[in-house]
């Protein structure tokens, strides 16, 4: 079944404790984007990447890193996590955006809690 | 920065009922989607609709697209109870690679 897999859906933290989003995908799909989702802000991009390699800077990546080594896995990296970024995470990947398709697949997303 | 921005907020129909959802964006653009999102979930995509396209239809789903005013609606025509979620368009603005997201309109179908 093609999907979009994140781990952990759910996690509640400390202020400073490392974690690591994982993201995996099954569709060989080339651009994965990372998401954040908060009341009354909507969906807000943090990183995308358009294939191995390759990542750029969404509208909001202060905060979090990310790396994409390998073309189906795209963590998210938050290295020193603040109550700021209690958020509900997405995970996206496309075949490509350059492409007339276009279309984005989700997963079922990661609530964080840093307290 | 916020491409599209959808219009009303909030909207609560019957069932049966058509539901009508507008979204408006600031710069010229490769394609608009929309997306639905039921409580908390990922987000699905509905329907893709190119600039050089004017109306796309998909079962019950009408979108229309006016390059003139950088607009576009999504309508769901009889809706039902379950079409309850919140929808989103998405542009996918020329020369940027990336898919900028609205705030959303949420839909209440009532039984």
């Amino acid at each position: 079944e093609a999907q979009v897999t994140q781990n952990p859906r759910y996690l509640i933290t400390v202020t400073g404790k490392k974690l690591t989003v994982t993201c995996s995908q099954n569709m060989n799909h080339e651009y994965m984007s990372w998401y954040r989702q908060d009341p009354g802000l909507g969906l807000r991009q943090i990183y995308y990447s358009m294939n191995v390699e390759v990542t750029d800077k969404g509208d909001v990546p202060e905060g979090y890193k990310v790396s994409r080594k390998e073309k189906r896995n795209f963590p998210l990296i938050l290295e020193s996590p603040s109550p700021n970024q209690t958020s509900l995470y997405f995970c996206a990947s496309s075949l490509s955006l350059l492409r007339s398709t276009g279309e984005l697949f989700f997963g079922e997303g990661s609530r964080l809690t840093v307290l | 920065s916020q491409q599209g921005e959808e219009d009303p907020q909030a909207l609560s129909i019957q069932e049966g009922e058509n539901a009508t959802m507008n979204c408006s964006y600031k710069t010229s653009i490769n394609n608009l989607q929309w997306y639905r999102q039921n409580s908390g979930r990922g987000l699905v995509h509905l329907i893709l609709i190119r600039s050089n396209e004017r109306e796309k239809h998909s079962g019950r789903l009408r979108v229309t697209l006016d390059t003139s005013k950088k607009s576009s609606s999504l309508l769901i025509t009889a809706s039902r109870a379950a079409d309850t979620a919140s929808y989103f368009c998405a542009t996918d603005a020329s020369g940027y690679s990336t898919l900028t997201f609205g705030k959303g309109t949420m839909l209440l179908v009532s039984p």
